[in-house]
């Protein structure tokens, strides 16, 4: 089946630091990849993704790009801010067929921005 | 637009009791899906559906009941609660396939019940 893998945390970092949270995946054929983002208190919401291999994703000073010979998106960001306190998560759609109900998520990865 | 909203936002219940958690969401999104989020493992699907009136099993679904009445809710049940359903409840909704161009569309998220079960 479906999984993702993503490092353990908590991260913590000082701000403007450089920021790496690793995520790798096990599916079948070409599945979608996803960094959503958990800010305290609040749900989910999506931070970037990418549907095919060597795609990057991007926004908001964060990128990750779709590795498909090591399967891996992992999240960088070259400037951290105490903003970017949050927990994110790393989640796949696996390929073929429809999307729904089929959103598999990492555990999820703690970062704290200090000042 | 509110998107998608959740009630309650927090609720302590006793073992044995039953509780319906409701969410809504505005933007007219055909799918609409339960998950739970217990620490140190990520979201997990409860139940989802594919349109107003269809419900389907996820990864989680014992202990746990929906309906998809109308297509802007999706209420999700717990008939006799347990302490092991103590956790952060989420809803999210998204666009069919089909709207969005193919899979790989984006989920949007409430904002959260956080159940306790004693």
């Amino acid at each position: 089946g479906n999984s993702v893998t993503q490092m353990e945390g908590p991260v913590t970092l000082s701000e403007e630091a450089f920021l790496t949270i690793n995520c790798t995946y096990t599916a079948t054929g070409y599945p979608s990849l996803f960094w959503y983002v958990q800010y305290p208190g609040e749900g989910l919401q999506l931070l970037l993704k990418a549907t095919k291999a060597d795609d990057k994703g991007s926004n908001k000073g964060f990128e990750a790009t779709y590795r498909k010979e090591t399967t891996s998106f992992h999240l960088e960001k070259g400037s951290v801010q105490v903003s970017d306190s949050a927990v994110y998560f790393c989640a796949l759609i696996r390929a073929g067929g429809t999307s729904y109900g089929k959103l598999t998520f990492g555990q999820g990865t703690i970062l704290t921005v200090h000042p | 637009n509110a998107g998608v909203t959740q009630t309650p936002k927090f609720r302590v219940l006793k073992t044995g009791q039953s509780m319906t958690l409701l969410c809504a969401q505005d933007m007219n999104h055909e799918y609409m899906y339960w998950y739970r989020q217990d620490p140190g493992m990520g979201l997990r699907l409860i139940h989802y559906s594919v349109g107003e009136g269809t419900t389907a099993k996820g990864e989680v679904p014992d202990g746990y009941n929906v309906s998809r009445l109308k297509k802007q809710n999706f209420l999700l049940g717990l008939e006799s609660a347990a302490p092991s359903q103590t956790s952060v409840y989420f809803c999210a909704s998204s666009y069919s396939d089909f709207l969005a161009g193919g899979p790989g569309n984006e989920q949007f998220f409430g904002p959260g019940t956080r159940l306790t079960v004693l």
